[in-house]
């Protein structure tokens, strides 16, 4: 089954504008990674955050994890046209004996110009 | 240092005929996964592999799936009699280590048309 759901499913922003984007699991985890895709490509890791961590930066990238919610934001600043794209939340830990990605569904995230 | 390279980008495949999509990881990583994604859909995990052995298949149907990572050459995802619920875009990614302590590097996918 799925473990990561993001939320909002598509959110829409005019550039300069923060873009938040939200993701709930639900088991226990060693790491949980967003990912971003371009329309048609392949995924583009952005940023890794460990289970023992609450928050961490990258540029105009800041991820938040509260284990004990099982959820995790990223907040994109002052976004860009070249943004826009889908983000997606991926948790990775020891489930059932062996360990993979575990992804969510997604946000398209569009900023306009 | 090349990424993860996938091919074919495109393929187009009659029912009932084979598919075959590649595989070559980043250099120096023996962790490959393969993954499936429908259109508006996130991405579906298909299977983990090391160096000639798979670790975990347990997102692979059960018929007509197959998944291997020899020793040398490219990990080779293959779908017997392909039927068109198989159309989708296949993702293989790559990792130097254990997912706990690292990232996965993807391919651009390949994607299957089944017509």
């Amino acid at each position: 089954s799925q473990q990561g759901e993001e939320d909002p499913q598509a959110l829409s922003i005019q550039e300069g504008e923060n873009a938040t984007m939200n993701c709930s699991y639900k088991t226990s985890i060693n790491n949980l990674q967003w990912y971003r895709q371009n329309s048609g490509r392949g995924l583009v890791h952005l940023i890794l955050i460990r289970s023992n961590e609450r928050e961490k930066h990258s540029g105009r990238l800041r991820v938040t994890l509260d284990t004990s919610k099982k959820s995790s934001s990223l907040l994109i600043t002052a976004s860009r046209a070249a943004d826009t794209a889908s983000y997606f939340c991926a948790t990775a830990g020891p489930q059932g004996g062996s360990e993979k990605l575990v992804f969510g569904k997604g946000t398209k995230l569009t900023v306009n110009p | 240092n090349a990424g993860v390279m996938q091919n074919p980008r495109h393929l187009v495949r009659r029912r009932g005929q084979e598919a075959r999509l590649r595989c070559s990881p980043m250099k120096g990583h023996s962790h490959v996964y393969w993954y499936r994604q429908l259109p508006e859909e996130g991405l579906k995990f298909m299977v983990y592999l090391q160096k000639e052995n798979i670790i975990d298949e347990s997102g692979m149907p059960k018929e007509r799936f197959s998944a291997e990572f020899p020793k040398e050459g490219p990990s080779i995802l293959r779908i017997q009699q392909v039927v068109r619920g198989d159309s989708a875009a296949y993702f293989c990614a790559s990792s130097p280590n254990y997912l706990m302590n690292t990232e996965a590097f993807f391919g651009q996918g390949t994607r299957l048309t089944v017509v």
